[in-house]
């Protein structure tokens, strides 16, 4: 089983809807938690980090679920600019610097 | 605003022949990572250095290696290319390692290689 999962997706979704996808992790001793966002063919940016709290930041939305060791991305009122893959990234405890990153979600949004 | 800068851009390498991929960052950050990335996985860290002077071995650093040359650059050396290091590698760096549950890493634009 791999560390960090998401589903690759792609995730069609029209412009103005509300979007959310999940990332499941395995190290239950895993506190920080990270959304990136990817361009196609571009770099990795920081979206979001996500904490116990969870994060909001506009219409971005992370929660954690320690629970269930899973992380969520929502998107509302999504924009054609949001169309990214969005990679979740989560930081084990003496991980010696490994942050462990997802393969990503594809998001793709319709006019 | 440069950020981090790597070179080049693309390349393609014949099985056996060595590279170097140059990788600098203007933030005065600590630390600097290489990572590939492959269709249908997740970054896989390379090499990282915590700081000037230093280089630690990542989850991948079978045929690579690396040179912290100063606080501002990390390079990645190929000494003998093979197909199956075909991919595309991200340079990063991050103001400090060991807070990186509260730092961003900034990343380069990636390089293209292919080896055939």
């Amino acid at each position: 089983r791999k560390e960090v999962e998401q589903d690759p997706g792609p995730f069609n979704v029209p412009e103005g809807a509300t979007v959310a996808f999940n990332c499941t992790y395995s190290n239950s001793a895993s506190q920080s938690f990270f959304w990136y966002r990817q361009d196609c063919r571009k770099e990795p940016k920081l979206l979001m980090s996500v904490y116990s709290s969870g994060n909001e930041d506009g219409r971005f939305t992370a929660q954690l679920n320690r629970a269930s060791q899973y992380i969520s991305l929502l998107i509302r009122d999504s924009k054609l600019s949001d169309s990214a893959t969005y990679l979740c990234v989560s930081f084990p405890p003496y991980s010696n610097y490994q942050l462990i990153w997802g393969a990503g979600t594809k998001l793709i949004i319709k006019p | 605003n440069a950020g981090v800068t790597q070179t080049p851009k693309f390349q393609v390498l014949k099985t056996g022949q060595s590279m170097t991929l140059q990788c600098a960052q203007d933030m005065n950050h600590n630390s600097m990572y290489w990572y590939r990335q492959d269709p249908g996985m997740g970054l896989r860290l390379i090499y990282y250095s915590a700081s000037e002077g230093t280089t630690d071995k990542g989850e991948v650093p079978n045929g690579y290696n690396v040179s912290r040359l100063n606080k501002r650059e990390f390079s990645l050396r190929l000494e003998s290319a093979a197909p199956s290091q075909t991919s595309v590698y991200f340079c990063a760096s991050s103001e400090d390692g060991q807070g990186l549950m509260n730092t961003e890493a900034f990343f380069g634009q990636g390089t293209r290689l292919t080896v055939v």
